[in-house]
């Protein structure tokens, strides 16, 4: 059984469009990320929702959004897409309070943007 | 939010030896968690070693241990009897347990040879 999984896992989409990232834990968790990975490999946070709730919001631009319909999604929609919105998506799931926490990542969506 | 250095863009070492890989943070807080990921070719995120800050006995996992200075906010990974596959991107990490903010360094590249 997949921790966290993501889909699609390869995304090729053309400039201006439109597309969605799933992400889903079984982990029961309540807390859940999207970070993006660059091409020098850096991890960016871009959003952290906890049990439903927007806790971080980086300074990523308005044509990302994060939906989260309930404690075990939180799905990643982009609009108008750029060349630069090419990247690795990791999402990740996390439990607050726990004494061995950690963060369980997704397997990650190469989004190439032409 | 907090801040996670890692110096050493690129390193490596030989078959069998010993690597040690450097991480500094910065935070106000005084209870959080550090973390090792490796991240190999499959770009599969995968937790090596935790360590809690309240906690003053260093972290180890059979060949990897840390050397926790919290006074001096560094968090380094040591890899003893280094194996060829322990190649892979490493990133040091920081979790504020209150919000479970994670922020990640920008990564060293740890490359193994025979």
């Amino acid at each position: 059984d997949t921790a966290v999984s993501q889909t699609p896992k390869y995304l090729v989409t053309q400039m201006g469009n439109d597309k969605s990232i799933k992400c889903e834990q079984n982990l029961g968790h309540d807390t859940m990320y999207w970070y993006k990975q660059d091409s020098k490999k850096f991890l960016k946070i871009m959003f952290s929702y906890n049990n439903k709730e927007l806790i971080i919001n980086e300074t990523v631009p308005n044509r990302f959004s994060p939906k989260s319909p309930d404690k075990a999604h939180l799905n990643l929609h982009i609009n108008s897409l750029e060349l630069g919105d090419s990247a690795v998506y990791f999402c990740a799931s996390s439990q607050r309070g726990g004494g061995d926490t950690e963060a369980f990542f997704g397997q990650g969506t190469r989004l190439t943007v032409v | 939010a907090q801040t996670v250095t890692q110096s050493q863009p690129e390193m490596s070492v030989q078959e069998a030896e010993t690597v040690t890989l450097s991480c500094t943070y910065d935070t106000s807080e005084s209870n959080y968690y550090l973390f090792w990921y490796k991240q190999p070719p499959s770009r599969q995120m995968i937790l090596v070693i935790r360590q809690e800050a309240y906690k003053q006995q260093n972290a180890t996992e059979n060949r990897f241990s840390v050397n926790f200075q919290k006074a001096a906010k560094s968090f380094s990974l040591k890899i003893s009897d280094s194996q060829l596959g322990d190649t892979a991107m490493y990133f040091c990490a920081f979790m504020n347990p209150g919000n479970n903010d994670m922020r990640f360094g920008a990564g060293t590249r740890l490359t193994v040879k025979p």
